[in-house]
């Protein structure tokens, strides 16, 4: 199985900063990878996928890059209702997930 | 509108047996990529199950063999048939869907949360 390793596990940033959140693979995969967004007691919400294509309504302070086995998920300008858990997950093969970073806003 | 609705979930013992299901709405589940996905409390995101348009299915090593996913095209509905449950099942168990083979889960259900406890 391809691991996910994410970093920071959690972090604490204030609104308006910009943040970024990395992603690394065990081994290469290419372009095939997501980011998602989970509130506490929801679902998750698909926010990137193919390293960097925004989802539809997703704002764009929201960016994704990366290729091969190192990613990054960028929040330009950070807001209120970005206090969230993000993982990424690879989609090469099976599914895999990274154990997720926890953004705080101070 | 894309709609998954999980149901099926509940307290059962070590060793028991249980069947989720999820109905879609919106769209056909056997056109897309059918998959469950489950998080332990307090924890990260595991995938579980997939089921492709064409039939096929894989599992997570941690559930091969005492899981089945499946699905009924009349009912618009995919299945995950749960043995040999222990502890570590616990989770809330998603439903989700993804259009492609690149497993990109763009529509979730609200989740079912299975408590394996004697």
């Amino acid at each position: 199985d391809i691991q996910m390793t994410q970093s920071p596990s959690s972090l604490s940033a204030s609104v308006g900063d910009r943040v970024t959140i990395t992603c690394r693979a065990s081994q290469s995969i290419l372009s095939y990878l997501n980011w998602y967004q989970q509130i506490p007691g929801k679902a998750p919400k698909l926010l990137i996928s193919g390293a960097s294509t925004l989802q539809s309504g997703v704002p764009s302070r929201f960016s994704g890059s990366g290729s091969g086995s190192d990613f990054t998920l960028t929040i330009s300008s950070l807001q209120p209702e970005d206090s969230a858990t993000y993982y990424c997950q690879q989609c090469y093969n099976n599914p895999t997930f990274g154990q997720g970073t926890r953004l705080e806003i101070k | 509108e894309v709609q998954l609705v999980e149901s099926g979930g509940g307290l059962i013992p070590p060793g028991g047996s249980l069947r989720l299901s999820c109905a879609a709405s919106g769209f056909t589940v056997s056109s897309n990529y059918m998959s469950w996905v489950r998080q332990a409390p307090g924890k990260g995101l595991e995938w579980v199950s997939i089921i492709y348009s064409d039939g096929r299915t894989f599992y997570a090593d941690s559930v091969k063999g005492r899981f089945t996913i499946s699905r009924d095209n009349s009912k618009n509905t995919v299945y995950l048939q749960m043995n040999s449950l222990r502890a570590e099942d616990t989770a809330v168990y998603y439903c989700a869907r993804a259009i492609t083979v690149t497993t990109n889960f763009d529509s979730w259900g609200q989740g079912t949360l299975v408590t394996v406890s004697s």
